[in-house]
């Protein structure tokens, strides 16, 4: 079974700019997440998709961070303008659970962005 | 709101030692729990979970049991391999509606040495 997964791997830019991560979940799995994961902290939920719809956006800085999900499968993160914090590593992740708390969730190898 | 909490690090320990990693939560309900590892250069792992009170979870040799009386999730390992070292992630996943999340702990960085 092929696991999570997201490009580029590592991304560097200029703060003011713009920048997009792309994943695509395990096949089948309906839920798919975007986490945030700044060095020396765990990783903080910025948006959930179930299917095609959000079900929980509430961490997303929205003036600058969106993110859709066409046709339920692939994903995307933009972040328009980035900032100096915003330097981190962007996990994507999946899980068949249909939101269920016991259900395992599935991460990719994460995209690494410095901005400068 | 939920939250975790972890022993700082870095852990350094010599090959065989013992291992714990203790780790405590905040949670308004009945949440899973879990241990999520993560290898230099890799994705995060799920290395063990447990779902419910006096629960306990086990693989690779690591073992930690859901304690809902001291709130409590530590991990343990009986005898630790180099190739252990990684950086460990405590967990928490509570459903509220239709939407579940995980909550993080700040990581807590094993080093095994020979």
């Amino acid at each position: 079974e092929a696991g999570v997964a997201q490009s580029p791997r590592y991304k560097i830019i200029e703060k003011r700019q713009s920048v997009a991560f792309w994943c695509n979940p395990i096949s089948g799995h309906a839920t798919l997440y975007w986490y945030q994961q700044i060095l020396g902290q765990g990783p903080k939920l910025l948006i959930q998709f179930q299917n095609n719809g959000v079900v929980d956006d509430s961490q997303l800085p929205k003036d600058r961070f969106s993110a859709e999900r066409l046709k339920g499968v692939d994903s995307t993160l933009k972040i328009q303008p980035a900032k100096l914090e915003d330097s981190a590593v962007y996990l994507c992740a999946s899980s068949s659970g249909g939101g269920l708390a016991s259900y395992e969730q599935y991460f990719g190898p994460g995209t690494r962005l410095t901005v400068t | 709101g939920n939250s975790v909490t972890q022993m700082e690090g870095p852990v350094t320990l010599s090959e065989e030692a013992f291992l714990t990693i203790n780790c405590t939560y905040t949670a308004t309900g009945y949440p899973s729990l879990f241990w999520y590892v993560q290898y230099p250069g890799e994705g995060l792992q799920l290395l063990l979970k447990a779902t419910k009170a006096d629960d306990k979870g086990s693989n690779k040799g690591f073992e930690a049991t859901y304690r809902k009386e001291t709130t409590s999730f530590h991990l343990e390992k009986g005898s630790v391999q180099v190739s252990d070292s990684a950086v460990y992630f405590c967990a928490l996943s509570e459903r509220t509606g239709t939407a579940s999340k995980l909550t993080f702990g700040t990581g807590t960085r094993l080093q095994v040495t020979l």
